[in-house]
């Protein structure tokens, strides 16, 4: 079935520094990919959609200067948290469409900034 | 604005119960829905709902669509501890493919 390999699976860094989180279909080519965020307790938030060979298309409120989006093919998304600070910790999850799966998800990368 | 939302928030029952989840939402442009079963990490994909009064089955776990009244429910009968999780609804949008998640419900299964 279609796997979407995602790392790390856990990172702590420190405030101000930049994360790298990496999604790679490993048997598919996923032309969008799709990041969330989501806090303890809480659903998964949408914020961006990664378009293979185009600009990112953000959520209303998240900022794309601070969440990069990378999708330089059509088998690897990288989402970069820059300068990151504790409010920034949480899990971050990575899904794609996949045919005839449906849809999958990474499995997700907790961070933590001290 | 568009939503999806679950009930109830939580649930606690003990082995061997049925449960129902309930799944509403209000989605411009509607595509189909989606039911996850989220524990520690990632998500894990239950059903993909696309047609209205299709039931879905997979063991102990079934659910359906209703397009009319735009909702669904996700049925998990004879109820494990392992069912122990939270239970996410999401409805994805025609064209963009673009997800929006429920509240989710977060059900506890007791010995």
């Amino acid at each position: 079935g279609a796997v979407v390999s995602q790392h790390p699976s856990r990172v702590i860094c420190k405030s101000g520094t930049s994360v790298k989180i990496e999604c790679r279909s490993l048997d598919f080519q996923a032309t969008t990919m799709f990041w969330y965020r989501q806090f303890p307790k809480q659903s998964l938030m949408l914020m961006a959609t990664s378009n293979e060979g185009s600009k990112a298309t953000y959520e209303q409120g998240v900022e794309k200067d601070k969440f990069l989006i990378n999708h330089a093919s059509l088998t690897l998304s990288t989402l970069t948290v820059t300068s990151a600070h504790p409010e920034d910790s949480s899990f971050y999850i990575c899904s794609a469409r996949a045919r005839p799966a449906g849809y999958t998800f990474g499995s997700g990368t907790r961070l933590t900034v001290v | 604005e568009d939503k999806v939302v679950q009930s109830p928030l939580s649930l606690v029952v003990h082995e061997g119960d049925t449960v129902t989840l309930n799944c509403s939402y209000e989605v411009t442009n509607f595509r189909s829905l989606l039911w996850y079963k989220q524990e520690k990490k990632a998500p894990t994909f239950l059903f993909m709902l696309t047609s209205s009064g299709i039931e879905k089955k997979s063991g102990r776990l079934s659910s359906i669509l209703d397009k009319k009244e735009l909702f669904s429910i996700l049925n998990i009968t004879a109820t494990q501890t392992g069912d122990s999780a939270i239970y996410l609804c999401a409805g994805i949008y025609s064209g963009t493919y673009k997800y929006i998640f429920g509240t989710g419900t977060r059900l506890k299964v007791l010995a």
